[in-house]
């Protein structure tokens, strides 16, 4: 059973518009998200995270938003730019563990 | 510099061979754990280790070992009971609450 989803496996977008991200998770325990960027043939990097006592967190171009009712958080890069060209994976953990639990990454193109 | 070192970047493994994958750090982390990463498909947790001497099976440690003998070095051994060991080996480590930092990967492959 996969405790985190990213439905969406690609995304094209524009480069200086916004990408949107989405991830959805099940387990209600859960209290700590993150995003990493992944290319191809290297190690995922740490880009953001959010603690579920927030619902927004911002760091330069990246925003995430946490729907803790919903289950829901998304990332948002906005301007998209061609470098921000990668994998993205969202990831959690919780119920006093550091073990993070991944979804399956979504493919981000930006075109210019 | 520091980092997370795994080595080597490509390995070939035979039919029935044990391979063992490299991950040291010199972050002086205490945590370090193994993932592997399949196409379209998240990262999955093999093992981890929070302390020197002791380790935990992730999800999919069947058919892995690993050992934790020094805090800079937590190294996998894939044996031949792993019966689809094709994948990107990942090695991270990380201290307290922060993120996890990954290492470059070893990409493990089937002759």
């Amino acid at each position: 059973d996969q405790q985190v989803k990213q439905n969406s496996p690609s995304l094209s977008v524009q480069e200086g518009r916004i990408s949107i991200l989405n991830c959805d998770y099940t387990n209600s325990m859960f209290d700590y998200f993150l995003w990493y960027k992944k290319y191809p043939a290297e190690g995922p990097t740490f880009l953001i995270s959010i603690s579920s006592i927030k619902d927004k967190n911002e760091d330069g171009r990246f925003t995430v938003f946490l729907n803790k009712s919903a289950k829901h958080l998304s990332l948002h890069i906005v301007p998209s730019q061609p470098g921000d060209s990668a994998v993205y994976f969202c990831a959690a953990s919780g119920d006093n563990t550091d073990k993070l639990i991944f979804g399956t990454g979504t493919r981000l193109q930006v075109f210019p | 510099d520091g980092g997370i070192t795994q080595s080597p970047k490509y390995l070939f493994r035979k039919e029935g061979q044990n391979v063992t994958l490299s991950c040291e750090q010199n972050l002086n982390h205490d945590a370090m754990y193994w993932y592997r990463q399949d196409p379209g498909q998240g990262l999955r947790l093999i093992y981890y280790s929070q302390i020197v001497n002791d380790f935990q099976k992730g999800d999919i440690a069947e058919g892995y070992s690993v050992s934790r003998e020094k805090k800079e070095s937590f190294p996998l051994t894939v044996t031949s009971a792993q019966k689809n060991p094709t994948a990107f080996y990942l090695c991270a480590t990380n201290w307290g609450s922060q993120p996890q930092h990954f290492g470059d990967g070893t990409r493990l492959s089937i002759l």
